[in-house]
């Protein structure tokens, strides 16, 4: 079965610092991958998706970047950390249809102080 | 104007009330219609989907679309305390692509 694995669960980190967090999928080849974030008490935002290695597409223009080095990984990051960067950041994956749900990790909580 | 709408709540229920969630929305494109359950600091959990208009039953959950009005329900009944969470609606549009609603928080009291 397919599982996917995202870490770490919660994270503080100061204004100014570097961020990497990690998502691999397990039991499936060449999936979907997402990035999303959801603020307090809002919806999920699409940061965003690949379709394939090194395809990366951006939802919105951020101060984040992600990279997605092999197939089944995908890696969001930022070289300097906002306040307002601070949320809970889910990576998903899909099957490669566009008739198909989509699988989400457990997020991390990112407080930006 | 937002793709997706979905009123955020919160919305409180008795216990065994029938709950009904809704969302509209304005891509004609969106072919396939998905409610996601997400509990407090957790990853969503797909509840149901569907890619056509019409009634899908699965237990207490009746998920409904209408494409002609861009308008999609979710139906719980005789609601648990346990049914307690922020219920998303989301759609896909072609290249897999998926968007969501802003979500609406339940809560069903003993």
């Amino acid at each position: 079965s397919q599982t996917i694995h995202q870490w770490p669960a919660t994270l503080v980190q100061p204004v100014g610092s570097p961020l990497s967090l990690e998502c691999t999928v397990e039991g499936t080849s060449n999936p979907n991958l997402y990035w999303y974030r959801q603020a307090a008490g809002r919806g999920l935002q699409l940061l965003f998706y690949s379709v394939g290695i090194g395809q990366i597409s951006s939802e919105v223009p951020q101060n984040l970047s992600a990279s997605r080095p092999q197939d089944r990984q995908f890696i969001l990051s930022s070289k300097k950390l906002l306040l307002s960067d601070s949320g809970f950041y889910l990576c998903a994956w899909s099957v490669v249809r566009a008739d198909t749900e989509a699988f989400f990790g457990q997020g991390t909580r990112l407080t930006v102080v | 104007q937002k793709e997706v709408e979905q009123d955020p709540g919160p919305l409180s229920v008795p216990e065994g009330a029938i709950v009904s969630l809704n969302c509209t929305y304005s891509n004609s494109a969106f072919q396939y219609f998905m409610w996601y359950r997400q509990y407090s600091r957790k990853g969503p959990e797909l509840l149901m989907y569907t890619y056509s208009s019409g009634n899908k039953e699965d237990g207490r959950f009746t998920a409904q679309v209408d494409k002609s009005s861009k308008y999609i329900s979710l139906f719980i009944r005789d609601s648990q305390p346990s049914d307690s969470a922020t219920y998303l609606c989301a759609m896909s549009a072609p290249g897999g692509k998926l968007i969501f609603g802003q979500g609406t928080t339940l809560q069903v009291k003993p």
